[in-house]
């Protein structure tokens, strides 16, 4: 079955600083990879997603991820963080099923 | 045009109650979901419909039933609510095609058991 770890609860940086939001996943077969960002009171909005071959990925808001099959991560990254990216992070993975498998989620906390 | 819209946003009632809660979309999709968000945030996938047929089904109390009238549709009904059942919860769909499709969520429903 597949799997996701998020292991930090909650990052802070200082807006203008990069930022890092770490993932970890187990898969059995082909990893399907993607982050998912939930503002308060709000559904889950889709940031990127990993395609086959392309390590970094650009998504949505100015954020990239970038994948490392050695070390089964797929770690989300932004350059320049904003105020109004604060919010709830997801990773998640699926196999080749129909399970789309979320981490605990990681609070991103970007002060002024 | 919201594209995967859920009611009631709210819902709060007693124990032993019956709800339901109604989910549709309309972007054309053939499979919707059901999460649910416990109060840690977390969030595990409860039931997958795939044009009408039911193709996941988690260890989920059977108080819950889903039902799919239509692919566009995907409710989700709960007898005899508890204390426990107070969560958020969200739908989702997708084209099942290729594993890479992303899911697509409502603005959830927060149920609140009393």
């Amino acid at each position: 079955a597949q799997s996701v770890a998020q292991p930090e609860d909650q990052v802070n940086v200082a807006e203008g600083n990069p930022l890092t939001v770490k993932c970890t996943y187990s898969v059995s077969g082909n990893p399907y990879l993607f982050w998912y960002v939930q503002y308060p009171n709000r559904g889950l909005q889709f940031l990127l997603k990993y395609i086959t071959g392309d390590n970094l990925v650009k998504g949505s808001y100015g954020f990239e991820a970038e994948f490392n099959k050695s070390q089964t991560s797929f770690h989300l990254k932004k350059p320049s963080a904003l105020v109004s990216d604060s919010a709830l992070y997801f990773c998640a993975v699926r196999d080749e099923g129909d399970k789309l498998v979320f981490g605990a989620g990681t609070i991103l906390r970007v002060k002024s | 045009d919201t594209a995967v819209s859920q009611t009631p946003k709210y819902l709060v009632t007693q124990m032993g109650n019956d709800k339901s809660i109604k989910c549709e979309q309309n972007l054309g999709h053939d499979t919707m979901y059901w999460y649910k968000q416990d109060s840690k945030k977390f969030l595990k996938i409860m039931f997958s419909y795939n044009n009408k047929e039911l193709i996941i089904n988690e260890t989920v109390p059977n108080r819950f039933s889903p039902k799919s009238p239509d692919k566009a549709h995907l409710n989700l009904h709960i007898n005899s609510l508890e204390l426990g059942d107070s969560a958020v919860y969200f739908c989702a769909s997708r084209n099942r095609g290729r594993a890479n499709e992303k899911l697509f969520f409502g603005s959830g429903t927060q149920l609140s058991v009393l």
